[in-house]
């Protein structure tokens, strides 16, 4: 079936303002990550849900950010009161168990 | 904490060349993957190997779990291999699980 898939593409929002962000899994893939790339660095782990497990947030940046899994499948990542140092492009994959991850397109996100 | 290191971090390479991309990690893995992204910025997988030899075309990659550390060969290089490299690798934690990126090795081919 089609791939992982993110929306939105891009999204510019000012400081203060909150974002969500959407992922779309493969179909049948019982885990999905979230990773932040930052301009020119690798990625940031943030969050992974593991089927109707809690998940693990140790990786969130800070009590701004927050994730949810619905059913299953489609995930939302949260970030309230935007800040500059929260542009970066956020990337979500997901995985059949903890195997081989298949990545989304990523939503560039730009904090003005 | 754990360290996920890559070597080298730039590689300029003629095309038709050959290299090998070096990830070294602190701590016994789980889970191991080596992605090309794109000038694009899409992620795309290259090689599942937690341990072992796989091979794909011109790409080959080995990972020596108990010496901690996993190569990349690219032989025959071409100008669409131009991007950055990167190795991940997965733990299962009694904490949860976490995956690490290295920092990357950016390649560019020149014809």
């Amino acid at each position: 079936g089609a791939g992982v898939s993110q929306s939105p593409s891009n999204k510019v929002t000012e400081k203060g303002k909150d974002v969500e962000l959407r992922c779309d899994p493969i179909s049948g893939h019982t885990a999905l990550y979230w990773y932040r790339q930052s301009l020119g660095q690798g990625l940031e782990f943030l969050i992974y849900f593991q089927g109707n497990s809690a998940p693990d947030k140790s990786g969130l940046p800070s009590d701004r950010f927050s994730a949810e899994r619905t059913g299953g499948s489609v995930s939302t990542l949260t970030i309230q009161r935007t800040q500059q140092e929260d542009s970066a492009v956020y990337l979500c994959a997901s995985s059949f168990g903890f195997s081989e991850q298949y990545f989304g397109p990523g939503t560039r996100l730009t904090v003005t | 904490g754990i360290q996920v290191e890559q070597s080298p971090p730039d590689l300029i390479l003629q095309e038709g060349a050959n290299s090998t991309l070096r990830c070294n990690f602190s701590d016994s893995v789980n889970n191991l993957q080596w992605f090309h992204q794109n000038p694009w910025g899409q992620l795309i997988n290259l090689f599942y190997i937690p341990s072992g030899t796989k091979q794909n075309g011109r790409l080959s990659a080995t990972t020596v779990a108990t010496e901690r550390y996993s190569l990349l060969y690219i032989s025959s290089s071409q100008t669409t291999d131009s991007g950055v490299y990167f190795c991940a690798v997965g733990f299962l934690l009694d904490t949860g699980n976490q995956f690490y990126f290295g920092t990357g090795t950016s390649l560019t081919v020149i014809p």
